[in-house]
């Protein structure tokens, strides 16, 4: 079945990096976009970016260029993503979701999530 | 950015009762939006996708509608299983924003 499958819970301190991955399964990697979205605690849902599998740069909004970076291993049908100058605001759950591939359009919603990955920001 | 809101924020239903929430769009965005729920320590789950689809597997009580900048969320007869957040998300142009979400409880 399709599945991501996120790494686990991580504790950072303020100023380091954090890096998630998310490996894809039961689907053709290279077909599909990969959205990353976060949630601080009791908050609503904060839509990083996107990815495509098969190639090509990743879309961030301006508020997190600079400090976040999206990559991926086709090999292992893996994709990751790094948060740099961590703050606590950057404490949240972190979720990788595949998009919604209609015929061949793209970018129709989120359709499988990942299981999420909390990250901790905190001295 | 395309910034979305949504109305109410929270609102208490009884089983049986229509339930109607509106994200409206600061500017157009065709039919380019979903909604998702999103139970208590779970991840969200897409419902409707291209406004007015629905997602295989969603009960037929939901429903959406809508273009351009005013979308609807109907859940025709909540069950208390549907006590959930619903946020819209629109797919239009980057960054794909979210609403700030509808807490819906059902009793």
């Amino acid at each position: 079945q399709v599945q991501l499958v996120q790494s686990g819970a991580e504790v950072k301190k303020p100023g380091a990096s954090v890096k998630v991955s998310c490996r894809a399964s039961g689907y053709t990697f290279s077909s599909y976009y990969l959205h990353w979205v976060r949630q601080a605690p009791g908050q609503g849902l904060e839509w990083m970016g996107i990815i495509k599998g098969s190639g090509g740069s990743a879309r961030l909004p301006q508020k997190l260029q600079g400090r976040v970076t999206m990559t991926r291993d086709t090999s292992t049908s893996t994709v990751y993503m790094e948060l740099s100058s961590l703050r606590s605001e950057d404490t949240a759950m972190y979720y990788c979701v595949r998009d919604l591939l209609i015929g061949d359009k793209n970018l129709n919603g989120m359709d499988v999530w990942g299981q999420g990955t909390p990250v901790t920001v905190s001295s | 950015d395309i910034q979305l809101t949504q109305s109410p924020s929270f609102l208490s239903a009884s089983v049986g009762d229509r339930v109607t929430i509106t994200c409206r769009a600061s500017q157009d965005i065709s039919s380019d939006l979903a909604w998702y729920q999103q139970k208590v320590g779970e991840a969200p789950k897409l419902l409707i996708y291209t406004a007015s689809t629905l997602q295989s597997g969603v009960p037929s009580r939901f429903s959406g509608s809508g273009s351009g900048t005013e979308f609807t969320l109907t859940i025709s007869s909540p069950q208390p299983e549907d006590s959930a957040t619903y946020y819209c998300q629109q797919l239009y142009s980057y960054p794909f924003t979210f609403g700030p979400g509808t807490k819906v409880h059902v009793k």
